[in-house]
């Protein structure tokens, strides 16, 4: 068990361009989490997925935000025309559902997004 | 809506004195609450939480907080300070899938 990976660790791309980033969460962990980090700023939540299920979006996501889980493993966000105040660091993180489980206990170590 | 408020940014301790990080909430129930920590270069990595049982809540690496729902807070505490410890500490309230954090607090310790 290496813990939660993501991909890229970084990422700078020009305004307008559409960005990927991909998350592994820890092997049998069933929820994925994702979070989005500005620079100052804790942690906010962005959207959580329990097996291939996603169950909770944030109103931070916006249409242009997109999640995916499609075999209940690794995860993928998109960003679809990135702005300037995309700029952040995206974090994801992994648990099992309770009772056996809750919150993360780790998180990955980010991708963090530059958009020119 | 929940809130979580770290008063003060930034502390700095000596290495051996009491390390005490606040942490206020928001909230007209009592949420289950966390404290993170962020050493450099790596990811946010649980240190306790609160789930409405002790209200002394202990921790890894020798940290304990303690619940009092009458100051609605969650302050960090450790009776001693390491070189090690010195990162960047958060508190968090929330469910058991959702997580509102509070700004951070960064912890540097002198020798």
């Amino acid at each position: 068990d290496t813990g939660v990976s993501q991909d890229p660790r970084h990422k700078i791309t020009k305004r307008g361009q559409n960005v990927t980033f991909r998350c592994d969460p820890i092997s049998e962990h069933n929820r994925l989490y994702w979070y989005r980090q500005t620079l100052g700023q804790g942690p906010e939540f962005l959207t959580y997925f329990q097996n291939e299920a996603q169950l909770e979006k944030s109103r931070l996501l916006s249409d242009r935000f997109s999640a995916e889980r499609p075999k209940g493993s690794f995860s993928t966000l998109e960003i679809q025309r990135t702005e300037q105040g995309d700029s952040a660091m995206y974090l994801c993180a992994s648990s099992l559902a309770p009772p056996g489980g809750g919150v993360p206990s780790f998180f990955g170590p980010g991708t963090r997004l530059t958009v020119l | 809506a929940q809130s979580v408020t770290q008063l003060g940014s930034h502390v700095s301790v000596s290495e051996g004195a009491l390390v005490l990080l606040r942490c206020n909430y928001s909230s007209s129930v009592p949420p289950y609450l966390f404290w993170y920590v962020q050493y450099p270069n790596q990811g946010l990595q649980l240190l306790l939480k609160y789930t409405s049982a002790a209200t002394l809540v202990k921790g890894i690496n020798g940290f304990e907080a303690e619940f009092k729902k009458s100051e609605t807070s969650f302050h960090l505490t450790k009776p001693s300070a390491h070189m090690s410890d010195a990162a960047e500490y958060f508190c968090a309230a929330g469910s058991n899938y959702k997580l509102t954090f509070g700004k951070g607090t960064l912890l540097t310790v002198n020798p």
